[in-house]
C-alpha cells in the first residue's frame, strides 16, 4: 500500500534547526521527495533522494533515509523566517504508476 | 530557470459548467501531470500524460475529466461539467526524459465552484 504519514505542524525560533519527519509504507519506493509550498504558491521541489542512499547534504538541507523503519527526514539548518512554509514529503513508487504520493504536509513556522 | 506555467491563477465559475484549465510545462520535458489539491487536505493524483497519451489515471479522474495537448506547449485539463465538489487548486507538473526524474510544478490554479 501507500501512505505517507507526516506531523502536522512544526515551530522553531530563528536560527534553530528545524526537523521534520515523514514515514512511508511502500518499501519498494526508488525515489522520496521534499518539496515546500510557501502560501498561495506552488510546490517548489527542494531535494529528493534515491532509495540505495542514507543521506543526502545541499546546503542547509540534510536529507536522512532509514530503509529500514520506512522513515524520511528533512533537516534545515540555521532556520530562517523565509522557511516558513508546509514541506511536503512524497514518495514515488516503481512500476507503471508514475505518480507522486504526497503527505499531508508539514507547517513549519519559524519564531524569531 | 525554465519552469512550469498555469494560466488563470484563479478561476471562478459556475456549477455545470465546463472549465478548462492550461498549463506550459517545461519545454523539453515529455511527461505530464495533474494533480488536485482540495483546501486542507492533501495533493492528490489525477493523471499522467505522456506521448499523447494518459498514461494513469486515478479514480478521482472520471469520464467529467479530459486532458489534450492541443499543440506542442500547451497541455490542457477539462472538467465538462463542474460540481461544488471540484472546488481546489489544480497542479500541472512535467518531468523530462525519464519518469522517475523529479517532477516540476506549477504555481496552480485556484478552481471555485459556485
Amino acid at each position: 500500500g501507500e501512505d505517507v504519514e507526516q506531523s502536522l505542524f512544526l515551530s522553531v525560533r530563528e536560527g534553530d534547526s528545524s526537523v521534520i519527519n515523514c514515514t512511508y509504507t511502500d518499501s519498494s519506493s526508488t525515489y522520496l521527495y521534499w518539496y515546500k509550498q510557501e502560501p498561495g504558491a506552488g510546490l517548489q521541489l527542494l531535494t529528493y533522494i534515491f532509495s540505495n542512499m542514507d543521506m543526502k547534504q545541499d546546503q542547509r538541507l540534510t536529507v536522512l533515509l532509514n530503509k529500514k523503519d520506512k522513515h524520511l527526514s528533512l533537516r534545515i539548518a540555521d532556520t530562517q523566517t523565509g522557511d516558513s512554509a508546509i514541506y511536503f514529503c512524497a514518495e514515488f513508487p516503481p512500476g507503471s504508476a508514475r505518480q507522486l504520493t504526497f503527505g499531508s504536509g508539514t507547517q513549519l513556522t519559524v519564531l524569531p | 530557470e525554465p519552469e512550469v506555467t498555469q494560466t488563470p491563477s484563479h478561476q471562478v465559475t459556475q456549477m455545470g459548467q465546463e472549465v478548462i484549465l492550461r498549463c506550459v510545462p517545461i519545454s523539453n520535458h515529455l511527461y505530464f501531470y495533474w494533480y488536485r489539491q482540495i483546501l486542507g487536505q492533501k495533493v492528490e493524483f489525477l493523471v499522467s500524460f505522456y506521448n499523447n497519451e494518459i498514461s494513469e489515471k486515478s479514480e478521482i479522474f472520471d469520464d467529467q475529466f479530459s486532458v489534450e495537448r492541443p499543440d506542442g506547449s500547451n497541455f490542457t485539463l477539462k472538467i465538462r461539467s463542474t460540481k461544488l465538489e471540484d472546488s481546489a487548486m489544480y497542479f500541472c507538473a512535467s518531468t523530462g526524459s525519464y519518469s522517475n526524474q523529479p517532477q516540476h510544478f506549477g504555481d496552480g490554479t485556484r478552481l471555485s465552484i459556485l
